[in-house]
């Protein structure tokens, strides 16, 4: 079975400054996806940023990058210039190509962004 | 169009009592999944339809819990007899066809709490 830690409950940054989230997980797998879901104080959560293991080349979207070492099992979020908008508890996920189905969660980490 | 919604969206209920939730996945999408998220922890999955296959209830945390849908339709995740620890957000979320690439769009759950 798969797991996926996350060891920051809470962090806080200020405003224009720049976060690293931490995520770990583990597999015994070689293909699957990593993802990073923000959930804001309205629950719904929403897809971030997704990796595909197989490729080497870290993922960006606009200021969200991640740290993907697979060796490692790591997976961390980059949050640059944080806004007042990226409040929020964000969830680290894995999904194995295998069985396309349930994603599995971390514990979450709540970020706090500061003026 | 209009994104995936779910009702109620609180629900309280007391210990032993039956609750239906209800999820009306985004039009065209084949995958459904549900999952549960208690009180500062991640989402827990319970179950998936693809649709007209078997669902994956591997998820289901005891015989109270159940699931239906029709084929691309409205799904409702039923808990018999609720306890106390049945407490918890239940989200839904659904998808185009079950691959691992493929985004899941999550509702803005069900929040119940068993008296």
């Amino acid at each position: 079975a798969q797991t996926v830690t996350q060891s920051q409950p809470e962090m806080s940054v200020q405003e224009a400054e720049t976060v690293t989230l931490s995520c770990t997980y583990d597999t015994s797998e070689s293909n699957y996806y990593l993802f990073w879901y923000k959930q804001p104080p309205s629950r719904q959560m929403i897809l971030v940023i997704r990796q595909e293991a197989y490729k080497q080349q870290n993922a960006t979207e606009n200021r969200f990058s991640v740290n993907f070492q697979k060796a490692a099992k790591s997976f961390s979020l980059k949050i640059s210039d944080s806004q007042l908008g990226d409040t929020a508890m964000y969830f680290c996920a894995f999904m194995s190509t295998g069985t396309a189905s349930k994603l599995t969660f971390g514990t979450g980490t709540r970020l706090q962004v500061t003026l | 169009g209009a994104g995936v919604s779910q009702s109620p969206s609180n629900k309280v209920t007391e210990k032993g009592k039956d609750v239906e939730l209800r999820c009306d996945p985004i039009s065209g999408h084949t995958a459904l999944y549900w999952y549960r998220q208690r009180l500062g922890q991640g989402l827990e999955f319970l179950i998936y339809f693809q649709g007209n296959s078997a669902p994956d209830k591997s998820g289901l945390p005891s015989d109270r819990f159940s699931a239906e849908r029709t084929g691309e339709s409205v799904s409702t995740l039923t808990i018999q007899r609720t306890q106390q620890e049945d407490s918890a957000v239940y989200l839904c979320a659904s998808t185009w066809a079950l691959l691992a690439y493929n985004e899941q769009f999550f509702g803005p759950g069900t929040r119940l709490t068993v008296l």
